[in-house]
């Protein structure tokens, strides 16, 4: 069975620094790309990023509001995917879920999703 | 980038079928077969229903299909049943390499 697991999540005050992980099961981790989204409380989705597999360099893609900020980055030998989160803001907040992708270079859809986890970026 | 257009709200009856638009410019959905729909109900993950404009993924009922005329995509969703009742979101591939949201649609089962 296809799993994808978020931790890390938690309250964390404005400029700190946390780190999430995907702990993926059930598929081979290294032969896909996956994908980090966000859902502020009570608002849509937002796309955070994507890491592509080995196969296809493992670059990634952020988006422009959480370039420089949040990193993506992966570790095939663990089936973990990672999203750095460095200066973080109250506008941070959210719900974040990684997903696995079907697309290899460009991402398509995410077929699977994890439950997600809390981030609240308070003081 | 800006988000894709989406109806805040839309509604049908069981058994009806019912059409939600996403609209984007050249630079996202018209540019690219990368058009991808997603279901979520309340306190949930979302779901992915379409990806790559019209494909369906394994287990996703027949009665969702997509398509995409221009910098238009629409999700069309036939035989309306109560558990479709949820929010329903776009998603595009752009220029920039990136993807882009929809605001989402609310979908009401009468």
């Amino acid at each position: 069975e296809v799993q994808v697991v978020e931790s890390g999540g938690g309250l964390v005050q404005p400029g700190r620094s946390l780190r999430l992980s995907c702990t993926a099961s059930g598929f081979t981790f290294g032969d896909f790309a996956m994908s980090w989204f966000r859902q502020a409380p009570g608002k849509g989705l937002e796309w955070v990023g994507f890491i592509r597999s080995k196969a296809y360099g493992g670059t990634t893609e952020h988006a422009a509001s959480v370039k420089g900020r949040l990193t993506i980055s992966r570790d095939d030998s663990k089936s973990i995917a990672y999203l750095q989160m460095n200066s973080l803001k109250t506008e941070d907040t959210a719900v974040y879920y990684c997903t696995r992708d079907l697309g290899n270079y460009y991402g398509s859809g995410s077929d699977y999703w994890g439950q997600g986890t809390l981030v609240t970026v308070s003081s | 980038q800006s988000a894709l257009t989406q109806p805040a709200s839309v509604s049908g009856s069981p058994g009806q079928s019912i059409t939600i638009s996403c609209t984007g410019t050249s630079s996202d959905v018209g540019g690219y077969t990368l058009v991808s729909w997603y279901q979520q109900h309340p306190g949930k993950a979302p779901q992915l229903l379409i990806y790559d404009v019209s494909k369906r993924p394994s287990g996703v009922s027949n009665r969702f299909s997509g398509s995409k005329s221009g910098n238009t995509a629409s999700l069309t969703i036939s035989g309306l049943q109560a558990e479709d009742e949820a929010d329903y979101y776009c998603s595009s591939y752009t220029s920039s390499s990136t993807w882009v949201f929809g605001g989402g649609t609310k979908l009401t089962v009468l």
